[in-house]
């Protein structure tokens, strides 16, 4: 199985500046058919359910404020969330999905200093 | 709107049977793989099981292989999970999810949740 590493676990920022998040695939996610990177940022709120951020590595979805964005290729990946809004408070997991099984990475929290 | 309902959750006692739904709305249920994910209380997500959109083809995580199954009612949208000789490792939060994988690579959307524990 492909294995989903992020860091850090845990970043703390005051409201209005840039939370940074990584990931690491153990191997390349990239799809040369395709051209298309199988990866996925979910943002998950204490209480609810997942929910699908960005797809395809860079691109948001439906309704995601363009605070949100994110980058990479192949084996590295970051997640930027600029401007950091109270509401952004989450657990941000990573999930590759070009091989089965899915797999996810252990999650980075977001918290406010 | 695209929906996942989950149901069936609750406690059981070890080696007990519990059988999960997922009622799903707003789309053409028959047309999509889909997926259960689950989530110990406090920790990550672990891929379950899948099954194809017509119910013949099925994949399971090896801790969850020969106790759990995975199948599907086209006629009814509904998606079950029965999982057979429970055990603590199995209390956790088991969503659904439907296979987006074609057009953006990933599960979209997510249930909200039905939680499983496994006590005596």
């Amino acid at each position: 199985d492909i294995v989903m590493t992020q860091s850090p676990d845990s970043v703390a920022v005051s409201l209005g500046e840039r939370a940074t998040i990584n990931c690491k695939s153990s191997q390349s996610i990239f799809s040369r058919s395709d051209g298309k990177n199988y990866l996925t940022w979910l943002q998950q709120k204490s209480g609810q359910s997942p929910k699908m951020l960005i797809y395809w590595a860079s691109t948001r979805g439906s309704g995601v404020p363009d605070r949100f964005s994110g980058s990479g290729s192949g084996t590295d990946f970051t997640l930027t969330i600029n401007n950091v809004q109270a509401e952004d408070v989450a657990v941000y997991y990573c999930q590759q999905y070009y091989l089965e099984p899915a797999t996810f990475g252990q999650g980075s929290k977001v918290e406010i200093k | 709107e695209v929906q996942l309902v989950e149901s069936g959750g609750g406690a059981v006692q070890p080696g007990g049977s519990l059988r999960l739904s997922c009622a799903a709305s707003g789309f053409t249920f028959s047309s999509f793989w889909m997926h259960w994910v689950r989530q110990i209380p406090g920790k990550g997500l672990v891929w379950v099981a899948r099954i194809n959109s017509d119910g013949t083809s099925a994949t399971y995580a090896d801790s969850v292989k020969g106790r759990f199954t995975i199948s599907r009612d086209n006629a009814n949208n509904t998606l079950y999970l029965q999982m057979e000789s429970l055990s603590a490792e199995d209390t956790a939060v088991y969503y659904c999810a439907r296979d987006v994988r074609s057009s953006r690579g990933s599960f979209d959307p997510w249930g909200q949740g039905t939680l499983v524990t496994v006590s005596s």
